[in-house]
Formats: C-alpha cells, sequence, structure tokens
C-alpha cells in the first residue's frame, strides 16, 4: 500500500504557464512536507519544505498544504523548460521515525 | 548549506565482483545516513538506514548480506554490493540529515552497470 501518491504524468505546460503538482498521503499523523526536484539521471535535490497549512512561497515555488485534505502540492509560475523534470513528493509520519517516505514522482514537461 | 558527496558516480563491473559506494557529509555530522535504489523511470526505494557505531537497518526485501553498510564515522557511510549481478545495476544514492530540521540533502548518486 502506498503511502504518499503522485499522478506520474507526464505534466505537459507551455512556457510561461502555471503548473500545478499534487500529491496526497495516507492517513497517518504526519509532520513534514517536501518538494524535491530531480532533472533525469541526477539525484534528488530539494525545492520546498512545508510543515504547516497553508502556502508557502518562494519565488516561481508555491507549496500548498491541506492537513485536513491530506494534500500537499506545488505550483510553478512562469514555468520554464528547464523546469522540466521528475518532481518528488515526500513526507515524514511522526509514527514512523521521521522516516521520509517518497511518492512515485510526477513527469513535468514545459514546451517552449 | 549541507553537502554529501558521493562517491564514484558511475561504476561498471563484471558479474560476481564486489563494489563500494562511499557517502560523506562534508560540512556536518550525520549519525544516519540512508541509502536508496531508483531503476529507471522509477521513484526511490530506501533500501536500508545506515547508524554511525552500529548495525544499519535494512526495509524488507533488501538482502543484508549482499548490500553491506558501514557506517564507521560521523561523516562516512559505505556501501558494498556483493557478487554484483546485472539486475543490481542501478542508481545508488545515498542521503543525510543536514541543513534544517529533518532536510534530507542527497549525494550525487552512483550509477552501477554490471556486465
Amino acid at each position: 500500500q502506498k503511502e504518499v501518491e503522485q499522478n506520474s504524468g507526464p505534466l505537459s505546460v507551455p512556457e510561461g504557464a502555471i503548473a500545478s503538482l499534487n500529491c496526497t498521503y495516507s492517513d497517518r499523523v504526519s509532520q513534514s512536507f517536501f518538494w524535491y526536484r530531480q532533472y533525469s539521471g541526477k539525484s534528488p535535490e530539494l525545492i520546498m519544505s512545508i510543515y504547516s497549512n497553508g502556502d508557502k512561497e518562494d519565488g516561481r515555488f508555491t507549496a500548498q498544504l491541506n492537513k485536513a485534505s491530506q494534500y500537499v502540492s506545488l505550483l510553478i509560475r512562469d514555468s520554464q523548460p528547464s523546469d522540466s523534470a521528475t518532481y518528488l513528493c515526500a513526507v515524514t509520519f511522526n509514527n514512523a521515525g521521521n522516516m521520509l517516505t517518497f511518492g512515485g514522482g510526477t513527469r513535468l514537461m514545459v514546451k517552449p | 548549506g549541507a553537502v554529501v558527496s558521493q562517491h564514484p558516480s558511475r561504476v561498471i563491473c563484471k558479474s560476481g565482483t564486489s563494489v563500494k559506494i562511499e557517502c560523506r557529509s562534508l560540512d556536518f555530522q550525520a549519525t544516519t545516513m540512508f541509502w536508496y535504489r531508483q531503476f529507471p523511470k522509477k521513484s526511490l526505494m530506501l533500501m536500508a538506514t545506515s547508524n554511525e557505531g552500529s548495525k544499519a537497518t535494512y526495509e524488507q526485501g533488501v538482502e543484508k548480506d549482499k548490500f553491506l553498510i558501514n557506517h564507521a564515522s560521523l561523516t562516512l557511510s559505505t556501501l558494498t554490493v556483493t557478487s554484483a549481478h546485472p539486475e543490481d545495476s542501478s542508481f545508488y544514492i545515498c542521503s543525510a540529515r543536514g541543513g534544517g530540521a529533518n532536510v534530507l540533502t542527497f549525494g550525487a548518486g552512483s550509477r552501477l552497470t554490471v556486465l
């Protein structure tokens, strides 16, 4: 049973548009939420972390967390071709020793 | 920021040989490091949690005798793939917590190809 779910995509958006990536997680006490970006053949790099309900903005990226509905999303404004990558959602669960659980990732393609 | 160095980045070996991958935390101490494996177009799969000074904790289905983990110091963990076979060919990535609470920093990964 997967505990962190993401649509595998690919999600295709035109350059300059807003890309919306979604992630849902299972019904366990959750603590911390992260979005990682992974380019093909490279290791993941952290984009955003969010710990409380609401929105968190960092440049073109906005993370949105709704614990009641058990979802976390990532919005990328003014999408660029260089944003094309796989985006991994990760969650730590309180009763799992703060172990990070990854979703399957969503592949984003930004077309010029 | 926290930096995790992983070496080698790419290795090709013959079937039956053993390969060691090193993971170092460069500017922080890591009592715990994590080893992941990733097959093409698949997500990260946690293999084991490496604990400094004690035995590693392996995830279900991961053979501890095949994937030997040693975490001898606060800045170094090693993964040895013993008697490698072609099906062990994968992208192996280590990580450690550094740079903030619960923030996981990844090494650059090691691509293993077993002929």
